[in-house]
C-alpha cells in the first residue's frame, strides 16, 4: 500500500533530551513537510524539502534539525532547545508543484515529561 | 503577514442539520485553497480550490471559493455522528517554494 508512515505513535521524552521522529513515503513525493499542532491552533509548519539534500525553515524552525538523505525519508529531530516540544507532530508529502494536495501520515504525538 | 481564518471554532448541532463552516484568507500569492478532515489523526484531504464560484461536491460535502471576498465556505448536509471532525482549512501560497497556511480548524460535533 502506498503512504506515509510515521513513527512512533507516541512519544515521552524528559526535559533535555533529543528525540528524533520519522517519517517514512512511498508515494515517489518530491515533496515533505513536518507540521506542529498545538490544541485550539491549526497546523504550523516546521521544515519543509522541496527535493533531496535541500530542506527550508518554515515558521517555528527554531529548536528543531531535519535531514532529507533520501527521497522517501524526512526524520524530524527535536532538540532540547526546543522550548515547549510537547506537540503532535504530522509529517506530510506532496508531488510538488502548484498549489498541490498535500496527504498526510498518521501523527506523532510527543509528550516531554 | 498572510493570514487564514475560520468560524466558527466550534459547532454542535444534531443529526440531519446542515453546517456551513466559513474561512476566510489574507495570503499573498494565493494559487488554491484546501480543505481537510481531521478525526484525531492524520487529516484527510476533502477539497482543492483554484476557480471561483465553482462548487466541488463530494456526497453531502460540497464547498465554493469566492476570490474577490477572499472567502470559502463548507457545507454539510444531512450530517450524521461520522461528521463529527475538526475541519481545517489551508491556503496554498507559492512564494519561496510554496507552503500551505492553515487556519484553526473547526471542531464540529453532531450529535444523535
Amino acid at each position: 500500500d502506498g503512504g506515509i508512515t510515521q513513527s512512533p505513535k507516541y512519544l515521552f521524552r524528559k526535559e533535555g533530551q533529543n528525540v528524533t521522529l520519522s517519517c517514512e513515503q512511498n508515494l515517489n513525493h518530491d515533496a515533505m513537510y513536518w507540521y506542529r499542532q498545538d490544541p485550539g491552533q491549526g497546523l504550523r509548519l516546521i521544515y519543509y524539502s522541496q527535493i533531496v539534500n535541500d530542506f527550508q525553515k518554515g515558521d517555528i524552525a527554531e529548536g528543531y534539525s531535519v535531514s532529507r538523505e533520501k527521497k522517501e525519508s524526512f526524520p524530524l529531530t527535536v532538540t532540547s532547545a526546543q522550548k515547549n516540544p510537547t506537540a503532535f507532530y504530522l509529517c506530510a508529502s506532496s508531488t510538488g508543484g502548484l498549489g498541490d494536495t498535500q496527504y498526510f501520515g498518521p501523527g506523532t504525538r510527543l509528550t516531554v515529561l | 503577514e498572510d493570514k487564514v481564518v475560520q468560524s466558527p471554532l466550534s459547532l454542535v448541532v444534531h443529526e440531519g442539520d446542515t453546517v456551513t463552516l466559513n474561512c476566510s484568507y489574507e495570503v499573498t500569492n494565493f494559487r488554491s485553497l484546501l480543505w481537510y478532515k481531521q478525526e484525531k489523526k492524520a487529516p484527510t484531504f476533502l477539497f482543492m480550490l483554484t476557480s471561483s464560484g465553482i462548487e466541488k461536491k463530494s456526497g453531502r460535502l460540497s464547498s465554493i471559493l469566492d476570490k474577490k471576498e477572499l472567502f470559502s465556505i463548507l457545507n454539510i448536509t444531512a450530517t450524521q455522528t461520522g461528521d463529527s471532525a475538526v475541519y481545517l482549512c489551508a491556503v496554498f501560497r507559492y512564494n519561496q517554494g510554496g507552503k500551505l497556511i492553515f487556519g484553526q480548524g473547526t471542531e464540529l460535533s453532531v450529535k444523535p
